[in-house]
């Protein structure tokens, strides 16, 4: 079974500043890593895929990077709008295994 | 536009069973697969299991083997969750969520949520 990791838990930033958020695999998950956001109330968005591959419609300012085992999410200039929960999840597509990081809360410093 | 509504909060005793909708509306039914994920109370996300709307085949999460069951009605374009024999660790937010078949990673569309609590 693959674990995935976060870190940090929750992550202190002003908007305009630059946020880091990592995720660590237990084993090698090649690029089949995706990263969502989630706001208070709401379903999750995806963001990237492919560990890399920004979703339909995400701004610029989210880039993500890694392989293997250890990833990184990058959001450029933290907007006011982006202050919320992300989770990476690594995925394997058959037989269909999913499993999603426990999560970390970007929040207004 | 793509719409997954999904139906209302239930509330359950410890032991029953429960089955949730997702309705999907603005694209072919049977063209994309749909995940089952749900969310405890201030707690992460957690896959439970897929099913292919066009021939109704179905993967579970080895943790939900054996008490959830999902199934489609092709002639609604809805498909379901059944949990059974819950306990009061199953509280959570279900989700359902569309991906395409050649690309099923791809979580796209959700749905807005079903509350489900499990409470003596």
């Amino acid at each position: 079974e693959i674990v995935m990791t976060q870190s940090p838990a929750t992550l202190s930033v002003s908007p305009g500043e630059r946020a880091t958020l990592s995720c660590r695999a237990s084993q090698s998950v090649s690029s089949n890593l995706a990263w969502y956001q989630q706001k208070p109330g709401q379903a999750p968005r995806l963001l990237i895929y492919g560990a890399s591959t920004r979703a339909t419609g995400i701004p610029a300012r989210f880039s993500g990077s890694g392989s293997g085992t250890e990833f990184t999410l990058t959001i450029s200039s933290l907007q006011s709008e982006d202050f919320a929960v992300y989770y990476c999840q690594q995925y394997n597509n058959w037989p269909p295994l999913f499993t999603f990081g426990p999560g970390t809360k970007v929040d207004i410093k | 536009q793509v719409q997954l509504v999904q139906s209302g909060a239930e509330v359950k005793k410890p032991g029953a069973s429960v089955k949730v909708s997702c309705k999907a509306s603005g694209y072919t039914f049977t063209s994309y697969y749909m995940h089952w994920v749900r969310q405890a109370p201030g707690q992460g996300l957690e896959w439970m299991g897929i099913i292919n709307p066009s021939g109704g085949s179905t993967s579970y999460a080895q943790k939900f083997q054996g008490r959830v069951t999902m199934t489609r009605d092709t002639s609604t374009s809805t498909v379901y969750m059944e949990l059974s024999s819950l306990r009061s660790e199953d509280t959570a937010v279900y989700y359902c969520a569309s991906s395409p078949k050649m690309a099923l990673h791809l979580f796209d569309y959700w749905g807005q949520g079903t509350l489900v609590t499990v409470s003596s």
